[in-house]
């Protein structure tokens, strides 16, 4: 099946910082979304983008399909960004479910 | 406008009893997706359904876990005498199309064995 790798796994940032995480996949995708996961467990979709470029507040996020590779972007990172975030994708065959990655860990400190 | 709603939250059972969990998914979505969360994982998908069919159960373990979708009510995913490595927290997801456009997840439950 599909992997999925993100990168890196673990970052530690000052508040006001900026971020950039990335995810690889293995393969064409036909569905790519980034969730963030904070630290009471909730899951939250950030970005549907198999695609192109979407920007939503700090946060925004391209997906170069043909390269196989996202890029979810936070500026002027707040505490309250802390938590993991996922890139999960559907590749169109197999499983009908999407397909996560490990997740890059980020904390914001104060 | 709820979201997609699971309960319980929480679920401790001993070793070898029955765990129901369930999940109504948001109003107007007909696709319900269960994935299960593994401490310091990401999330592993398990079973797709639409109403009173299941569409794909490939990341289904082969024993003691089953889940429905019936034509009334909640979806739920069972596991049957549970054991000690079913300790996870599991998420449901619902969306309006098969496309997994909108996904929304619930907030989860956590099952413990003891």
């Amino acid at each position: 099946g599909i992997q999925v790798e993100q990168s890196p796994p673990d970052l530690i940032l000052q508040e006001g910082a900026n971020s950039t995480l990335r995810c690889n996949f293995s393969d064409s995708v036909n569905n790519l979304q980034w969730f963030h996961q904070n630290p009471w467990g909730q899951l939250i979709n950030l970005f549907y983008i198999p695609s192109g470029t979407k920007q939503n507040g700090r946060l925004s996020a391209t997906t170069v399909a043909t390269e196989r590779y996202s890029l979810l972007y936070i500026s002027s990172s707040q505490t309250t960004d802390s938590g993991v975030y996922f890139c999960a994708v559907h590749s169109g065959g197999g499983a009908d479910g999407l397909t996560f990655g490990k997740g890059t860990h980020l904390i914001i400190q104060p | 406008n709820a979201g997609v709603m699971q309960n319980p939250r929480h679920l401790v059972r001993r070793r070898g009893q029955e765990a129901r969990l369930r999940c109504s998914p948001m109003k107007g979505h007909s696709h319900v997706y269960w994935y299960r969360q593994l401490p310091e994982e990401g999330l592993k998908f398990m079973v797709y359904l639409q109403k009173e069919n299941i569409i794909d159960e490939s990341g289904m373990p082969k024993e003691r876990f089953s889940a429905e979708f019936p034509k009334e009510g909640p979806s739920i995913l069972r596991i049957q005498q549970v054991v000690r490595g079913d300790s996870a927290a599991y998420f449901c997801a619902s969306s309006p199309r098969d496309t997994h456009y909108g996904y929304t997840f619930g907030s989860g439950t956590r099952l413990t064995v003891v």
